[in-house]
């Protein structure tokens, strides 16, 4: 079957780095997403990764190993808006979007 | 303002009531999309349409149907709610079917008692 990992919750200071891992298994692969939702509001696209590299926008940078099945989020100079759900979602052969259940990430001042 | 709106926002409704749940873009988006989100569990997809006039189903599609009459409108409909329909539903909207980014509505939270 097709699955995603992500760790349910992490914490977090405000002002260091934190790395949030996604891996895959999915019948092929179109694309990896990443959306930040904050408590009780909307997903929201925050980076979109389909060959491997990092792909680097502002404070948040998102990295992909396809041959791993792997990707990361990385957050830096972390701010207490930062205090949100990180969902991975990966696109199949399919072109469906495979969802994780998310990763809590708490900022702590 | 461009973007998803869902109507309503909450709703508690007595099982075997029957419930539609809006939604509207305004985008010129051709593909939409339903989920519902539980917690612990990834969003999963209940209805999809890729263009105006077609629909399909996602994973859990049972207890839910859906039409999709002009662009604009995407309305999802429970014919008989039970509690296991309790969750959040979210409308989703892309540009095109495929490898997209997806806009949200603000969601619709449904509570089948």
């Amino acid at each position: 079957g097709q699955n995603i990992d992500q760790p349910t919750e992490m914490t977090a200071t405000e002002g260091a780095i934190v790395q949030i891992n996604c891996t895959y298994q999915t019948s092929g692969f179109n694309g990896l997403f990443w959306y930040q939702q904050h408590a009780g509001e909307a997903p929201t696209f925050l980076s979109y990764n389909v060959l491997d590299g990092l792909e680097e926008k502002g404070r948040f940078s998102s990295f992909l190993s396809r041959s791993k099945g792997y990707s990361y989020l990385l957050l830096k100079e972390l701010q207490m808006k930062d205090s949100a759900s990180y969902l991975c979602a990966v696109t199949d052969s399919n072109y469906q979007l495979i969802w994780g259940a998310g990763t809590k990430l708490i900022i702590k001042p | 303002i461009a973007g998803i709106t869902q109507a309503p926002t909450s709703q508690i409704l007595a099982a075997g009531r029957r419930m539609t749940l809006r939604c509207t873009q305004d985008m010129r988006h051709n593909a939409m999309y339903w989920y519902r989100q539980d917690l612990g569990l990834g969003l999963r997809l209940i209805h999809y349409s890729n263009t105006a006039g077609t629909t399909g189903k996602g994973e859990v599609p049972d207890g839910y149907s859906v039409s999709r009459a002009n662009t604009d409108d995407f309305p999802l409909t429970l014919a008989s709610a039970v509690p296991s329909q309790t969750s959040v539903y979210f409308c989703a909207s892309s540009l095109s079917a495929g490898a997209n980014v997806l806009t949200f509505g603000a969601g619709s939270r449904l509570t089948v008692l």
